[in-house]
């Protein structure tokens, strides 16, 4: 089974509608990221978590939210879904040593119509 | 804020040949990680390099951090088809991780 993963993998919504994706790991990790993909872009950090009392914005926040619900656990909902949104969203563990690997799992590609 | 640039963004080259890719900041990293994604998939860790100069080899790729720990070189002798993916760099900020701008490798057969 694979450690880290995601889901739904493939989603089609519509402007204004909530979303849901959900990640959870069995690799114990303390620390989990959510970050958006988009071509030319590289990988950009919506928000990470340290442990299940530590929620932390990153670099594009703004018009997403975040729940630590265990320390296996960390979904990132959309509010109000809109289509500059649709990107590939990675969800990643680390542990807490500063520089280590991070894991990833497969994407979840959302598409705001 | 601390960006990280990648060039080339496209490269697509024939079996056998180099390449180089390059990752270059204006700000220093403690730290800069490779990494490979294929499609579907997600990203999976190369190389962590630490030191500024240090020059790390993985069969037939070698990875360098500049002396300022500023930039970051990837260098494929050889290449081949599979090594086809999208290589990211990746330097370690104030507890997290700042992504470049990726390249993505075509090796043709």
């Amino acid at each position: 089974d694979a450690d880290v993963t995601q889901t739904p993998r493939n989603r089609i919504t519509k402007t204004g509608k909530r979303i849901m994706l959900e990640c959870s790991q069995t690799k114990g990790h303390d620390r989990m990221y959510w970050y958006r993909q988009d071509p030319g872009l590289g990988l950009r950090l919506i928000y990470y978590s340290f442990d299940v009392k530590d929620i932390n914005k990153g670099e594009i926040s703004d018009g997403y939210s975040v729940s630590r619900q265990a320390q296996a656990k960390f979904s990132l909902s959309l509010e109000s879904a809109i289509p500059n949104q649709t990107a590939l969203y990675f969800c990643a563990t680390s542990d807490r040593i500063e520089g280590n690997e991070q894991f990833f799992g497969p994407g979840t590609r959302l598409t705001v119509l | 804020t601390q960006l990280l640039e990648q060039s080339p963004q496209f490269l697509s080259i024939q079996e056998g040949e180099n390449l180089t890719v390059y990752c270059n900041s204006s700000s220093v990293f403690s730290s800069l990680q490779w990494y490979r994604q294929e499609p579907g998939e997600g990203p999976v860790l190369l190389v962590t390099v630490v030191t500024g100069g240090e020059v790390k080899k993985l069969k037939r790729l070698t990875f360098q951090f500049g002396d300022a720990r500023k930039d970051s070189s990837l260098h494929i002798t050889a290449a081949q088809p599979g090594d086809t993916g999208l290589y990211l760099c990746a330097g370690l900020g104030t507890y997290k991780y700042i992504f470049g701008t990726g390249t993505r490798l075509k090796v043709l057969a």
